[in-house]
């Protein structure tokens, strides 16, 4: 079946830039996600990205996306203590059915 | 309402009892999915609607487990005779159809 993995975790100072990777085995994966869970609260979409496309960038975000080797990668660049969370890759067939989701990366910033 | 509605926030029952959980999807949004959230992990696909077609119940643990939507609005997963391993949180999402799912803040369930 589909399989998703993440690192556990990631240790950045404030400021620095942080690369969470994610590697997935479905290469039926069409849509692949990025996103921020929070102490306490649900899951936020940061972003998403069409396995047609290598790299996507939205504002301190860029997403890398190596289909071949079926990486994916997230970039904060200049990373804030508010970006101390944990963060999951996700992927999917379709944007319709169902995620299939990594165990998450848990980001600290350390000021 | 703006967002995904989850309720209650926080569960806590004995061992053995039935529970109830509620998701208030965004209006509009004609699919609905549960997952499970243990602790430190992942999210488990549970159970997906769309619109009036049977549910995709295929990640449903077991038979304990079971799911219900009226129509295109609220939805309840009930879990019968609980047990200690069913402790996690329980998120909702919603979309559009072939859309992006957004989430609930999830309901934090625990078993004694």
């Amino acid at each position: 079946g589909e399989d998703v993995e993440q690192s556990l975790f990631l240790s950045v100072r404030e400021g620095d830039s942080s690369v969470i990777n994610c590697t997935y085995t479905d290469s039926s994966s069409t849509y692949l996600y990025w996103y921020k869970q929070e102490p306490g609260a649900g899951l936020q979409l940061l972003t998403y990205i069409f396995s047609n496309m290598d790299m996507k960038q939205d504002q301190r975000l860029t997403v890398l996306l190596n289909k071949k080797d079926k990486h994916l990668s997230l970039r904060i660049a200049d990373t804030q203590t508010g970006d101390s969370a944990i963060y999951f890759c996700a992927e999917s067939r379709n944007a319709g059915n169902m995620l299939t989701f990594g165990g998450g990366t848990r980001l600290m910033v350390k000021p | 309402g703006a967002g995904v509605s989850q309720s209650p926030s926080n569960k806590v029952t004995e061992k053995g009892k039935d529970v109830e959980l509620r998701c208030d999807p965004i209006s509009g949004h004609t699919a609905l999915y549960w997952y499970r959230q243990r602790l430190g992990q992942g999210l488990e696909f549970l159970i997906y609607f769309q619109g009036n077609s049977a549910p995709d119940k295929s990640g449903l643990p077991s038979d304990r487990f079971s799911a219900e939507r009226t129509g295109e609005s609220v939805s309840t997963l009930t879990i019968q005779r609980t047990q200690q391993e069913d402790s996690a949180v329980y998120l909702c999402a919603s979309s559009l159809v072939s859309e992006i799912q957004y989430f609930g803040a999830g309901t934090r369930l625990s078993v004694l």
